[in-house]
This record gives C-alpha cells, sequence and structure tokens, in this order.
C-alpha cells in the first residue's frame, strides 16, 4: 500500500522566518492534499494538487506538486504564530480510501 | 454552516464498557470516514461508507462497528472497550470520490480515554 512521508517531524521556527514542509510517496502520485490541524481541532482544508507541476497559493502558503519525484512541498512565506499547528498531506489510494502522512509540528516563535 | 460535528469531545470508559461515538453532517454528502488518530501515527481508516447502509472496512476495523441508516449520521460503537483503543477519533465526509475530487471535510474530533 501507498506510504505517505512527511519531513520534518517537527519545526520551530522564528515569526517572519520562512520554511518548507515536505511529503513524499512511496507510490506515483495523482494527486495530494494539504490540511492543517490545531490542536484539539478536526483537520482544515487547505489545497488540492492535481497535476505535476501544479502550485496553488491561498495567502502566505504555496504548495506544489512534483509527480516524478513523487512529492510535494509546502512553503510558508514571513511565518506568523496564526501558522503554528500540525500540518499533514493526504492522498487517495485510487478506491474509497484515503492515507495520511504523520504530520510535521510548526511551532512560531513571537 | 455545521459541516461534521461529532459528540462527544471527551470521554473516559472503563476497560470493557462500551459506547457510540456520533457523527453528522449537514452538506448531503455520500461518503463519510471514521478515523482514529495516535500520538505520531498520523490518521488511520477504521470505517468508511459509500452511502446510507453501505459500510466497509478500512484500514483498522478491529473493536469497532458502524450502521449507516442515513445520508446524514454515521455512528462508531465500541463494544468493550480496551486501552489500545485511547485515541483521538475523527469523522469526515466528502461529496465524492473522484480521483482528486474528494475534499474531505472533518469533524472537531473525539478525544478518548480507556482506563
Amino acid at each position: 500500500s501507498q506510504e505517505l512521508e512527511q519531513s520534518p517531524q517537527s519545526l520551530i521556527v522564528q515569526e517572519g522566518k520562512n520554511l518548507t514542509i515536505n511529503c513524499t510517496s512511496s507510490k506515483t502520485l495523482y494527486g495530494l492534499y494539504w490540511y492543517k490541524q490545531k490542536y484539539g481541532e478536526g483537520l482544515i482544508f487547505l489545497m488540492m494538487l492535481q497535476k505535476g507541476g501544479e502550485e496553488k497559493s491561498h495567502e502566505k502558503i504555496t504548495a506544489k506538486l512534483d509527480e516524478k519525484k513523487q512529492q510535494s512541498s509546502l512553503h510558508i512565506t514571513a511565518s506568523q504564530p496564526s501558522h503554528a499547528g500540525i500540518y499533514l498531506c493526504g492522498a487517495d489510494e485510487g478506491t474509497y480510501k484515503y492515507i495520511f502522512g504523520t504530520g510535521t509540528r510548526l511551532k512560531v516563535l513571537a | 454552516n455545521a459541516g461534521v460535528t461529532q459528540t462527544p469531545k471527551f470521554r473516559i470508559l472503563k476497560i470493557g464498557q462500551s459506547m457510540t461515538l456520533q457523527c453528522t453532517q449537514d452538506m448531503n454528502h455520500n461518503y463519510m470516514y471514521w478515523y482514529r488518530q495516535d500520538p505520531g501515527m498520523g490518521l488511520k481508516l477504521i470505517y468508511y461508507s459509500v452511502g446510507a447502509g453501505i459500510t466497509d472496512k478500512g484500514e483498522v476495523p478491529n473493536g469497532y462497528n458502524v450502521s449507516r441508516s442515513t445520508t446524514e449520521d454515521f455512528p462508531l460503537r465500541l463494544e468493550l472497550a480496551a486501552p489500545s483503543q485511547t485515541s483521538v477519533y475523527f469523522c469526515a465526509s466528502s461529496l465524492t470520490t473522484k480521483r482528486m475530487g474528494g475534499t474531505q471535510y472533518f469533524g472537531p474530533g473525539t478525544r478518548l480515554t480507556v482506563l
């Protein structure tokens, strides 16, 4: 079965710094979802990438999909304390089932 | 907009007790899912449903049961609670499962502790 590996597992950055989170798949990626989770809350959908080379942005968060590398990256520009949380990537396996990475825990120091 | 709601938010059970985790969505989604999230382990699919009356096992179904009598509701039943079921449980729903067309919307989660 497909697996998604995220790196780094945790990240602490100073407010205003840029950062990148990676999500690598063990199989071909046909597309990918990014979610954000705050402690005690559910997952909030950020964006979906469907095609190789696709890049999407939402406010200061940009995500790209590299099909050849079977990888997606999430980049945050000028991080803020509101960006803190757990970021998860997810992908469907072609059936009704989704898989998720183990998450990257982000802390932003004010 | 309610979206996906879950009750209760927190629960402590004794070993061997039973309980039902409730999940309701008001988006008229056909597809619903139950996940558990253990620390550092990501999300594991317990059960899913493709419509009222149709359910199927996910990756970790042992110790759980589900039913789907209506489009809106997808309760998860724990019959004999065990410490290994201590986790955070999330319910999700999606409109479709067409490849990459099925964005899942999640409830806020139920934090369950079995002692």
